[in-house]
């Protein structure tokens, strides 16, 4: 079965330092999806970013990036430049490349940014 | 702007009644749709996958007649908390998937007296 592993229950990171959420994963699939999304507190799910594991360059989005990592099963985001909206609770998550398949969740990162 | 509608935001109501969800597709033709259940600092849990014109296929440990989804059209999908019951208080998401990204509505908090 397919999981979703983010360690970090919580982070903190000072305005405009960069800081990095971890995620892992598990899957035997060969051809996927995986997701940053952003839950701030009004609690609307927003994508940040995404990854097709066939591409081999990692996804940026002006300050998110990714480190797609695909034999280590890793996929880790960059925020640069951290700005106080960013603060937020953060979602990784995976999906096969089947058109009706679920979104997997992790259990998310709740970023702080201090001013 | 908004991919997905969903209202209310916010209700409350007393044990025993029944409310009903909606959740609008806005700019695709739907043909499934998902309905998700957050607890406070948890994640995502998914509930059911919501099929247009067809049933619903539940989750494992989803009561299909306390959660009743309804499909009928390419566009909207409603969710029925049946008698529901103060346990029932969560916060309630649908999504839909456009190409290959899953867009969300802004939830539903359920408060139940």
């Amino acid at each position: 079965a397919q999981t979703v592993t983010q360690s970090q229950p919580e982070m903190s990171v000072q305005e405009a330092e960069t800081v990095t959420l971890s995620c892992t994963y598990d899957t035997s699939e060969s051809d996927y999806y995986l997701f940053w999304y952003k839950q701030p507190p009004s609690r609307q799910m927003i994508l940040v970013i995404r990854q097709e594991a066939y591409k081999q360059q990692n996804a940026t989005e002006n300050r998110f990036s990714v480190n797609f990592q695909k034999a280590a099963k890793s996929f880790s985001l960059k925020i640069s430049d951290s700005q106080l909206g960013d603060a937020a609770m953060y979602f990784c998550a995976y999906r096969t490349a089947n058109r009706d398949d679920k979104i997997i969740f992790g259990k998310g990162t709740r970023l702080h940014i201090l001013p | 702007g908004a991919v997905v509608s969903q209202h209310p935001s916010w209700v409350i109501c007393k044990s025993g009644t029944s409310v009903k969800i909606e959740c609008r597709s806005l700019d695709f033709q739907a043909t499934t749709m998902f309905w998700y259940r957050q607890f406070p600092k948890q994640s995502l849990m998914l509930m059911a996958t919501s099929n247009e014109g067809s049933k619903a296929t539940y989750e494992q440990g989803v009561e299909k007649d306390k959660f009743l989804i309804n499909h009928a059209s390419l566009t909207l999908s409603t969710l029925t908390v049946t008698s529901a019951h103060p346990e029932d208080s969560s916060f309630y998401i649908c999504s839909l998937r456009g190409g290959n990204i899953q867009y969300f509505g802004a939830g539903t908090r359920l408060s139940v007296l």
